[in-house]
């Protein structure tokens, strides 16, 4: 079902512990993305990724980290130093876009994320 | 920084209706506009896209229209039906290869 999976699809954590969570995807595509999502604000970028070994920070990084050392997979880490953790967090994928191309975003299904 | 504006925030038409919605972008250089819809506790899902190259497209019932020197982008919604009840997503290429999104727009079709 898109070809992206995020695991797991609720999680809890206790205040000041790091958690991961997993994103997969076997679309072969290039680009992968974290996102999170908090009522009325949309869609803020965390992390990027446009190919293997490389990534970039987005919007809001701070208190989060990732890695990208397989094509297929970008796991978030929320660090204890994230002041604000809980959240919705959508993983998605692209096809880089070109100069001529450009390839919409496939989001994984998300993981909720409540710290307490 | 590249910005997004999305408005309105929430939209309630009856089942019939148009729905308008509309989004500014900040960065010229933007060349790709998509537009998603996210139902209530799913992932948002691409409905409908416009490169910059292109004015209008239109796909059944749903268009999008462009004004690159604006930097004026709207989604159009002919004969409202019930199940287009979510929240639409606007978003902008920017630099960089990043897409910046809209606040979001809750819109309710009441039968």
């Amino acid at each position: 079902d898109g070809g992206i999976t995020q695991s797991p699809k609720y999680l809890f954590r206790k205040e000041g512990q790091n958690v991961t969570l997993s994103c997969e995807q076997n679309l072969n595509h290039d680009a992968m993305y974290w996102y999170r999502q908090d009522p009325g604000q949309g869609l803020r970028l965390i992390y990027y990724s446009q190919i293997v070994n490389d990534f970039q920070k987005g919007d809001i990084a701070e208190g989060y980290s990732v890695s990208r050392e397989k094509k297929e997979s970008f796991p978030l880490t929320v660090t204890s130093a994230q002041k604000n953790p809980t959240a919705f967090y959508l993983c998605a994928s692209s096809i880089p876009p070109r100069s001529s191309y450009n390839s919409p975003l496939h989001f994984g299904n998300g993981t909720r994320l409540t710290v307490t | 920084g590249e910005n997004v504006e999305q408005h309105p925030s929430t939209l309630s038409v009856q089942e019939g209706d148009s729905a308008v919605i509309k989004c500014t972008y900040s960065d010229s250089a933007s060349n790709y506009f998509p537009w998603y819809k996210q139902e209530l506790g799913k992932r948002p899902q691409l409905i409908i896209d416009i490169r910059s190259n292109v004015g209008e497209k239109k796909d059944q019932r749903i268009a999008v229209t462009l004004n690159k020197t604006a930097k004026h982008f709207s989604l159009h919604i002919t004969e409202t039906q019930p199940e287009d009840s979510a929240v639409y997503f606007c978003a902008a290429l920017g630099g960089y290869n990043k897409l910046i999104f809209g606040a979001g727009t809750r819109l309710a079709v009441h039968p």
